[in-house]
């Protein structure tokens, strides 16, 4: 059973471009959260999504960022005209419940680098 | 609001001793769920030990285990017998009830030396 799968790794993006993270759940998982972690800082709660909804997108920033979760494929980060700013690692876990007790299985992250 | 503070930004102990990790929470829910994940230098995110706000007795997990103190909101992570792989970053984490997401601490970063 493979874990949470993310990709790419590493993206370096130049600044105005635009970055797609892509995070496949755990298979059985309909629960997909995106986190974001700045060098030497703990994660940040970005959005959760189930499968064709957000349901809670309380630390997205405003603009510039969006995020699905379609019925077939994978889930989506985007962040449209990058800043040096948005360079950060991203995260994705998922779990197969929305239980309090639900462990969250992360990915191995994508590390922006916005040039 | 809610909020997790790890106070200690570095720690280091030596190898096969036993060593403290320090979270404290803040929350006005009664039901909460709290957790200790390890960040290794590769950067992945590794679960370590959950324990339930109404859970009586401290979790454990092999090496790891929870020292829960309600009344003082505290969750501290103690790990028994360091070893040279248990130098990481470790963040503990919580989640509220109704709240899917996980509010995490800035971490602490352990050295276990030889």
């Amino acid at each position: 059973n493979a874990g949470v799968m993310q990709n790419p790794r590493h993206l370096v993006r130049r600044r105005g471009q635009e970055a797609r993270l892509r995070c496949s759940p755990m298979k059985g998982h309909s629960h997909v959260y995106w986190y974001r972690q700045l060098p030497e800082e703990g994660l940040k709660f970005m959005v959760y999504l189930q499968k064709e909804n957000i349901i809670d997108e309380s630390g997205m920033p405003k603009e510039r960022f969006s995020a699905e979760f379609p019925k077939e494929g994978p889930s989506i980060l985007r962040i449209q005209q990058v800043v040096r700013g948005d360079s950060a690692a991203y995260f994705c876990a998922s779990s197969p419940t929305s239980a309090l007790a639900a462990e969250a299985f992360f990915g191995q992250g994508t590390r922006l680098t916005v040039v | 609001a809610q909020k997790i503070t790890q106070t200690q930004p570095g720690m280091f102990v030596q190898e096969k001793e036993a060593v403290t990790l320090d979270c404290t929470y803040d929350t006005s829910d009664q039901s909460y769920g709290l957790f200790w994940y390890k960040q290794p230098s590769s950067g992945e995110m590794i679960f370590l030990i959950y324990q339930g706000s109404y859970d009586e007795q401290n979790a454990t997990e092999g090496r790891y285990s929870l020292n829960f103190q309600k009344a003082r909101k505290s969750a501290n992570l103690v790990i028994s017998a360091s070893q040279l792989g248990d130098s990481a970053m470790y963040f503990c984490a919580m989640r509220e009830h109704g709240y899917n997401k996980l509010i995490f601490g800035a971490g602490t970063r352990l050295a276990v030396h030889p």
